[in-house]
Formats: C-alpha cells, sequence, structure tokens
C-alpha cells in the first residue's frame, strides 16, 4: 500500500531553527509537496521537490532524497506566525496527490 | 481577485438527510476536487474533476455524489447512505503556482451531524 509517514507533532522556540522529516512509499513518484494549514483553515502551497537536493524558498527549505523516500522541511528564524500544520504530499504514477497526516508545529516564545 | 469559495463554513446534518456543499473557482482551471480531512488523518480523496461533464470517483466515494455541469462549480452532495459523516470537506482545483502544477484549496466547510 502507498503510505506517508510525518512526526504527529512538535514543538520549537521563536527565532529557532526546526526540521520537519517525512518518509513516504507510494507507487511511483511524480514529485514532492508540502502544504502549511492553519487550524481551521485551507493548506497553502510552500513547495515542490522532483529531483534530489535542496530547494531554498526565503525561510523555508525543503529536501528530497528519492533513494531513501525521504524529505525534510525546514523552517529557519521561527516566528509566532509559523504555527500550523505541515503537511507532506507526494504524486503517484497516476498523477494523484498521496497526503500525510500533517505535523502539528507549536512555536513557544 | 480570482480563488476557490466554499459555502456553508459550518453545516449540519439530521439523520436521513441529504445534504449538499458548494464549490466554486475563478480561476479557469480544468481540474477540481473533493478530499474529505478528519483529525489524525491525511486528506482523503472523494471525488475528482478532470474536465467538465466527466467525473471520477477517488479512494472514498460511497455516500456521496457530484456533478460537474459548469467549469466553474463542483458541488459535492453527502448522502444518507454516508454515515459518519461528520469531518472537514475541502475542495481543491489544480494551477500552477510559477512552474509547478499544484493544488489551490478553497477554505474548506465543517459538516456536523446532529
Amino acid at each position: 500500500g502507498q503510505n506517508i509517514d510525518q512526526p504527529t507533532e512538535m514543538t520549537a522556540t521563536e527565532g529557532a531553527i526546526v526540521q520537519i522529516n517525512c518518509t513516504y512509499q507510494t507507487s511511483g513518484f511524480n514529485g514532492l509537496f508540502w502544504y502549511q494549514q492553519h487550524a481551521g483553515e485551507a493548506p497553502t502551497f510552500l513547495s515542490y521537490n522532483v529531483l534530489d537536493g535542496l530547494e531554498e524558498k526565503g525561510r523555508f527549505s525543503s529536501f528530497l532524497s528519492r533513494s531513501k523516500g525521504y524529505s525534510y522541511l525546514l523552517l529557519k528564524e521561527l516566528q509566532m506566525k509559523d504555527s500550523a500544520s505541515y503537511l507532506c504530499a507526494v504524486m503517484d504514477s497516476n498523477y494523484q496527490l498521496i497526503w500525510g497526516a500533517g505535523t502539528k508545529l507549536i512555536i513557544k516564545p | 481577485d480570482g480563488g476557490i469559495t466554499q459555502s456553508p463554513k459550518y453545516l449540519f446534518r439530521k439523520e436521513g438527510q441529504n445534504v449538499t456543499l458548494s464549490c466554486e473557482q475563478n480561476l479557469n482551471h480544468d481540474a477540481m476536487y473533493w478530499y474529505r480531512q478528519d483529525p489524525g488523518q491525511g486528506l482523503r480523496l472523494i471525488y475528482y474533476s478532470q474536465i467538465v461533464n466527466d467525473f471520477q470517483k477517488g479512494d472514498i466515494a460511497e455516500g456521496y455524489s457530484v456533478s460537474r455541469e459548469k467549469k466553474e462549480s463542483f458541488p459535492l452532495t453527502v448522502t444518507s447512505a454516508q454515515k459518519n459523516p461528520t469531518a472537514f470537506y475541502l475542495c481543491a482545483s489544480t494551477g500552477l503556482a510559477g512552474e509547478v502544477e499544484t493544488q489551490y484549496f478553497g477554505p474548506g466547510t465543517r459538516l456536523l451531524v446532529l
């Protein structure tokens, strides 16, 4: 079966750095997405990786290793507004998105 | 401003009742999707539509129905056959974010059973 694993919850301090991991087993791979979702709101697109390596976008970076079935989202200079759930999703061979359950990130002052 | 709208924000369903969730987009996107989100679980695909007058079942279509009569609209009906409908329902469409084709989401409808 297809499976995406992420930690359920993480806590970090304002101004610090946090890394949210995602491992996946899917039938085929056509890219990995990270979304941010504030409580009760819609997910919003953060990043996309289809080749191995690091993609940097401001305070957020995303890394992919296809051979290991592994990705991480790195958030730097954490701000209170970064408190949200972070969803990892993989596009499979049928171009459908398979979603992880999300990681709830709690930022403390 | 272009975007996806969903209504209502909250919806209450009584036993044996069918309810319809609205989803409208003015992004000129062809593909639209309905997901269900439950606590502790990933988004699960209910139905999707790649083009007007055509739609496909997702992973959990039982107890739901959809129509796609217009490009802009993709309503979801939760029928009485869906025994556990309490969830957060998200509508999405596919479009370009820069060079990446990704999904854009509406604000969601929270369905509660009375």
